[in-house]
């Protein structure tokens, strides 16, 4: 079965530098999504991305955070200049382009730490 | 904007016993309701959903959920748990024409031999 496959699996990072997080989305795909998790808290939605363009973005998703499709297979997440807050696991999701209420498919995740 | 909450952080239970993880959600529209479940280390794993029709939803692992539109529940329920049924459980939403998950903060699943 197809899955969504982050890399790395986990990143260790200075505070101040800048992360790319990698995904590759299942191949026919169409809308992506990146998640993250705070240890112990819940889910929480960051941003979602179709033919493009940024569709919708939560207020977590501030000018530090950017999101790119660089080429027909990666979904990239940058975060610019790190702070010790955004450590977390980040999670990023695709669903198919077809029907509403499609189901968004998971990655294992990457473990972002910031020292 | 829409809400889940899940009113259980913890839920020890024996193995072979039935268990219910519970869900409640708030929305001003109609939603899609989910549940994933998280084993260690892994990722989100899609367990059911219920987009409409018949409230009784049958997932994989034998897990069962039941919509309840009054009650604005989505209890996880499955009538005989193993071991491997140790995981995290989150239950999700998405509103109609709005695919963003909101999601709950889980359940801990905890299988005693």
């Amino acid at each position: 079965e197809p899955e969504v496959t982050q890399t790395p699996s986990h990143q260790v990072t200075q505070m101040g530098q800048e992360v790319i997080l990698r995904c590759v989305p299942i191949s026919n795909h169409l809308y992506f999504y990146w998640y993250r998790q705070i240890l112990g808290q819940k889910v929480e939605f960051l941003v979602s991305f179709y033919n493009n363009e940024i569709s919708e973005k939560s207020e977590i998703f501030d000018d530090q955070f950017s999101v790119e499709r660089p080429d027909g297979s990666n979904f990239t997440l940058k975060i610019r200049s790190t702070k010790l807050e955004d450590s977390a696991m980040y999670f990023c999701a695709s669903r198919p382009g077809t029907g509403d209420g499609q189901p968004q498919h998971f990655g294992d995740g990457t473990r972002l730490s910031i020292l | 904007a829409q809400s889940v909450t899940q009113l259980d952080s913890q839920v020890p239970v024996f193995e072979e016993a039935p268990v219910e993880l519970r869900c409640n959600y708030s929305s001003s529209v109609s939603v899609y309701l989910f549940w994933y479940v998280q084993y260690p280390n892994q990722g989100l794993q899609l367990l059911l959903k219920y987009l409409s029709g018949s409230t009784l939803v049958k997932g994989i692992n034998g897990f069962e959920a039941e919509f309840n539109k009054s009650q604005t529940s989505f209890h996880l329920r499955k009538p005989s748990v193993h071991i491997s049924d140790t995981a995290e459980y989150f239950c999700a939403v998405s509103r109609f024409g709005n695919e963003k998950l909101t999601f709950g903060t889980g359940t801990r699943l905890t299988i005693i031999p």
